[in-house]
């Protein structure tokens, strides 16, 4: 069964930091895996999709990273701004039939101004 | 539309009483998704529609949840004598199909009361 982990849960900064999120998974026989931004109240907005056959992706001030043999991915947000205070989820689809993705709890990122 | 709808943003219900939850994906998705996300936890898959069929609806947790999609868009999530357990929020999501980026929908917050 699929489990993915995020650590920690929090992560209170000032602006201007760069910053590493970091999320783990159990099964590396994945399809893709997906970061996602969930602001207080509302939905997912999704962020950054990785392929199986890719190592990274890049979107503006965001970069993700993919080691699937390790089971693990890596979210870094350059020079942060107060505005990316969010929560941040990552999900795996992962192979084998099942269609669904599997969440980490996310983690609570607060940028101080 | 431009994004996932669902309706209604917030709904307050009795314990015991019957409730439909909606979704409306982006046009052109096949795949359609319904997850639950609880206070402080990621969203946990309930069921998958391609096109008109539940895929897999293994995350249901009873049978008093039920999801119908009959013309392969719109879909309706019904749950039957309300707990006050039932409370979280409702994410719908689509995808142009399978294993592809899903987009989320900014959800249903169901109160039982």
């Amino acid at each position: 069964k699929q489990e993915v982990t995020q650590i920690p849960a929090a992560l209170s900064v000032p602006e201007g930091e760069n910053l590493v999120l970091n999320c783990s998974f159990t099964d590396s026989a994945i399809y893709n895996l997906q970061w996602f931004r969930q602001d207080p109240g509302k939905g997912l907005t999704s962020l950054l999709l990785i392929q199986s056959s890719q190592r990274e992706q890049t979107s503006g001030r965001l970069n993700a990273s993919l080691d699937k043999s390790s089971g693990r991915s890596t979210l870094y947000i350059a020079a942060s701004q107060p505005g990316d205070s969010a929560t941040y989820l990552c999900a795996v689809d992962t192979q084998g039939g099942s269609e669904k993705l599997v969440f980490g709890k996310g983690m609570k990122l607060t940028v101080n101004p | 539309g431009a994004g996932v709808s669902q309706t209604p943003s917030n709904k307050v219900t009795e314990k015991g009483k019957y409730v439909e939850l909606r979704c409306d994906p982006i046009s052109g998705h096949t795949a359609l998704y319904w997850y639950r996300q609880s206070l402080g936890q990621g969203p946990e898959f309930l069921i998958y529609f391609q096109g008109t069929g539940a895929a897999d609806d293994s995350g249901l947790p009873n049978d008093r949840f039920f999801a119908v999609r009959p013309e392969g868009s719109v879909s309706t999530l019904k749950i039957q004598r309300t707990e006050r357990g039932d409370s979280a929020v409702y994410l719908c999501a689509s995808s142009l199909m399978t294993d592809t980026e899903a987009f989320f929908g900014q959800g249903t917050r169901l109160t039982v009361v």
